[in-house]
Parts: structure tokens; C-alpha cells; sequence
């Protein structure tokens, strides 16, 4: 089946490490999006890529860092300059241009303790 | 892109059809109107979108007004499942990706 995935749907740690959040899809699309979303609001844009080896920051990429080495892979790593990492992290995909619909993963909750 | 106002919680009964509406007065002439939900702790899923003309897919209808400054999503026989947050997001349709997310409006099907 195609789709994203996104691992581990649960992320707890420490204050002051470093974490990275898995998102892989298998939908050939070109772009890929990281959003973070905290309780009873929307969604805010962290960084997107349009394409292998590019990606663009967001509204909100302070304390984030991202790499797209693949066309399938998308990886965030939370660092510890994010002052308020704890929050529900979501991953999409979607073809370039035009009417995009995107295609979002499950999700991962990290917790910062 | 234009900023959109929706109500922050709706009831519906149970295989009645949900109204959805959205207020996108500053809406300009190439900006589409999207709709997403989302099930508590889900990704979002997208519904339809549409410009001028009303849409109907297999999930909803979109009736946008004649002079587009708002919009009205209708689920036709809303079940327990479509419990969620609706999005309602204006935007061009570019090469620009992103999509600015409200908080939406929270849809609750009772039995």
C-alpha cells in the first residue's frame, strides 16, 4: 500500500538531547512537509522540500533541522535549542505544482521531560 | 493568501446532513478554497477544494458563493466517524506549497 509512514508514533526524552522523527513515503511525490501542531490549534509549517537536496525553513524552523539525502525520506531532528519541543509532529507528501493535495502520516507525539 | 473564519465547534445529529461553514472575505480572484479534517491524533486527509463553481466528490459538496467570500462544506449523511476538526484553507494554486492552517472547526456527529 502506498503512503507515509512515520516512526515512532511516541517519542519521549530528556531535556537537552537531540531527537530525530522518521518520515518515509512511498507515493513518488516530490515535495515533503514538516508541521508541528499543539493542542486545539492548527498546524504550523517547520520546513519543506520540493526536491532531493533542497529544502526551505518554515514559519516556525528555529531549533530544527532537516535533510533530504532521498526522494522517500524526509527526517526532523528536534534539537535542543527548540525551547518547546514537546508537541504532536506531523510529515506530508504531495506532487509538485498546481492543486496540491497532501498526504500526511500518522504522526509522532514527543514529549521533551 | 486570505485569512479564513470558521466557527470554533458544531453538532450534528447523526444521518443528518452537516453544514460546514467558512468566511473568506479578502478571497482573491485565483485563490481556490481547500478543505481538510482531521480525526483526533490523525494527519489531516484532504476533501475537496474548488474556485467558483460548486464540487461534489464521493466525501462532500462545496458550495462557494457567488461572490466567493464564503464557503459551505455539506457532508449529505454525516455518521459518528466524521467526528473531527474541519480545516478550511484559501491559497493559489502555485508552485508556493504552503497552506496556512487555522484551528478550524470542531464537528461533533451525536447518535
Amino acid at each position: 500500500d502506498g503512503g507515509i509512514t512515520q516512526s515512532p508514533k511516541y517519542l519521549f526524552r530528556k531535556e537537552g538531547q537531540n531527537v530525530t522523527l522518521s518520515c518515509e513515503q512511498n507515493l513518488n511525490h516530490d515535495a515533503m512537509y514538516w508541521y508541528r501542531q499543539d493542542p486545539g490549534q492548527g498546524l504550523r509549517l517547520i520546513y519543506y522540500s520540493q526536491i532531493v537536496n533542497d529544502f526551505q525553513k518554515g514559519d516556525i524552523a528555529e531549533g530544527y533541522s532537516v535533510s533530504r539525502e532521498k526522494k522517500e525520506s524526509f527526517p526532523l531532528t528536534v534539537t535542543s535549542a527548540q525551547k518547546n519541543p514537546t508537541a504532536f509532529y506531523l510529515c506530508a507528501s504531495s506532487q509538485r505544482g498546481g492543486h496540491i493535495e497532501q498526504f500526511f502520516g500518522p504522526g509522532t507525539r514527543l514529549t521533551v521531560l | 493568501d486570505a485569512k479564513t473564519t470558521q466557527p470554533t465547534s458544531m453538532d450534528c445529529a447523526e444521518g443528518r446532513a452537516a453544514n460546514l461553514p467558512c468566511n473568506h472575505s479578502t478571497i482573491s480572484g485565483n485563490e481556490y478554497v481547500y478543505w481538510y479534517r482531521q480525526i483526533h491524533s490523525q494527519g489531516p486527509q484532504y476533501i475537496i477544494h474548488g474556485l467558483k463553481n460548486n464540487e461534489t466528490n464521493e466525501m462532500a459538496s462545496l458550495i462557494i458563493t457567488e461572490d466567493r467570500k464564503s464557503s459551505t462544506l455539506i457532508l449529505p449523511h454525516a455518521t459518528l466517524r466524521d467526528t473531527a476538526v474541519y480545516y478550511c484553507i484559501v491559497r493559489v494554486a502555485d508552485s508556493n506549497y504552503q497552506l496556512i492552517w487555522g484551528a478550524g472547526t470542531k464537528l461533533i456527529i451525536k447518535p
